[in-house]
């Protein structure tokens, strides 16, 4: 079955540093993948799209690397701060090349910067 | 610019009452999303819309779930009678519509109704 993983357990990290959060798929074959982030009580927010065919996208202090042959996205969040904690959530898109923005979510990972 | 707005924020109601739910896309954005997010199941797409046509209901539950567009500046998802599993919170989104070979269209999100089935 079509499945996206992220970690489940949140990530601590203090600030200043680097926070990664992974990303992997399988049995998907997506033409282009998307990151969000949600604060509580709030909706997701959207932060970043990479397609496939770009190894690497940036944004301010965001990255995000896609590599097709793991099936893995790479978020990172340079010099990061307490404001930056949140979940932050994975899409695809279901379904290749057709005229849709139907996405599939992962379960998301728990961001928390210490100050 | 106002974002996707839904209605009630909060719902709060006894199991076999019917529930509905609203949502104003943002204006000029021809493709909508109803999702449920859980902590077990996480964000779930229960249905969309494109040029207010449902395209992929399949996300639906079951038939007491059930959703509409009247016009491309409203939606409805009502859920008739409610039971506690449908306890959740329900968020609309909004996105221009993409075309073949066109960049994926990132979503825009309303902050959710919390509904809660007692």
């Amino acid at each position: 079955s079509q499945k996206i993983e992220q970690n489940s357990e949140a990530l601590n990290i203090q600030e200043g540093k680097t926070a990664t959060l992974t990303c992997n798929y399988t049995n998907y074959s997506p033409a282009y993948l998307q990151w969000y982030r949600q604060d509580p009580g709030r909706g997701p927010v959207f932060l970043l799209l990479i397609r496939e065919n770009e190894k690497e996208k940036r944004k301010e202090r965001l990255k995000v690397t896609f590599d097709t042959t793991l099936k893995q996205s790479l978020f990172h969040i340079t010099a990061s701060q307490p404001a930056d904690s949140a979940t932050y959530l994975c899409a695809l898109v279901a379904g290749y090349g057709g005229a849709t923005n139907k996405l599939i979510f992962g379960t998301g990972t728990l961001l928390a910067v210490q100050p | 610019d106002a974002g996707v707005i839904q209605s009630p924020r909060h719902e709060v109601t006894e199991m076999g009452q019917e529930v509905t739910l609203r949502c104003k896309p943002i204006s000029g954005h021809n493709s909508l999303f109803w999702y449920r997010q859980t902590m077990m199941r996480g964000l779930e797409l229960l249905i969309y819309f494109n040029n207010n046509v449902p395209i992929d209901d399949s996300g639906m539950p079951e038939d007491r779930f059930s959703a509409k567009m009247p016009n491309a500046s409203f939606s409805t998802l009502k859920i008739q009678p409610s039971e506690p599993r449908d306890s959740a919170v329900y968020f609309c989104a909004s996105s221009l519509a993409s075309n073949p070979g066109a960049v994926n269209q990132p979503q825009h999100f309303g902050d959710g109704t919390r509904l809660s089935i007692l």
